[in-house]
């Protein structure tokens, strides 16, 4: 099966750019979605078709996807930002698969 | 404005059937797919399957024997099944329009939890 690997944690200062990775075997012939979870709800979705923003979304979210590796970049990261990320994708048998998670903490 | 909301039992004992059902507002059970996910306690997101109303469906390999997906348009909802529950089926269990690659997963529900344990 499929299998998407992202880092456990990842840190940033306020106002800092944030890079979360997602890698998988030959990713960027795929289509990534990205979400946000914050603790106690569902989650959220941020991006999807590797770049593309959802209604509602900031700005400060993009995504990019290429080779063994999508990235979710947040811009300006802010406190409320932090939560856990998850990368989701398809395998050839069209499951949906997620990654493990990262968890941003914004210090 | 799109809605969904699980309900259920939130007490399941093992070797018995856990059932779910999703109720979908604001758009109808006709279109597109949809999936429930699961998410044992402190750890992370696992889909559990999709299913459309066109009788298309997928079930996660490791799941796949234990899990029945269903479509009642007449209530506009969808559901879960998954027999012999253990232990480690105790999870927030939630359901999602899946819109595939053309949007993945666009509105959840609230989430439930279910808990295995007699």
């Amino acid at each position: 099966s499929y299998e998407l690997t992202q880092p456990p944690s990842v840190s940033v200062s306020p106002g800092q750019t944030a890079s979360i990775t997602c890698s998988g075997d030959k990713l960027g012939d795929r289509y990534v979605c990205w979400y946000l979870q914050k603790s106690g709800q569902p989650p959220v979705l941020v991006i999807y078709q590797d770049s593309k923003r959802p209604s509602g979304i900031p700005e400060r979210f993009s995504g990019s996807n290429s080779g063994n590796t999508a990235t979710l970049t947040i811009s300006g990261t802010q406190a409320i930002d932090e939560a856990d990320y998850y990368c989701q994708a398809w395998d050839s048998s069209t499951a949906r698969v997620f990654g493990g998670g990262t968890k941003l903490t914004v210090l | 404005q799109v809605q969904l909301q699980e309900s259920g039992p939130g007490l399941v004992k093992p070797s018995e059937t856990l059932s779910l059902t999703c109720t979908v507002s604001g758009d109808s059970i006709r279109n597109t797919y949809w999936s429930w996910i699961r998410q044992p306690p402190g750890k992370g997101l696992e889909s559990i399957g999709y299913t459309s109303y066109s009788g298309s469906t997928n079930y996660n390999p490791s799941l796949k024997s234990r899990v029945t997906m269903s479509i009642d348009t007449s209530k506009n909802q969808f559901s879960l099944r998954l027999s012999s529950v253990t232990a480690t089926d105790t999870a927030v269990y939630y359901c999602a329009r899946d819109q595939a690659v053309y949007g993945g997963f666009d509105y959840w529900g609230q989430g439930t939890l279910v808990t295995v344990s007699s």
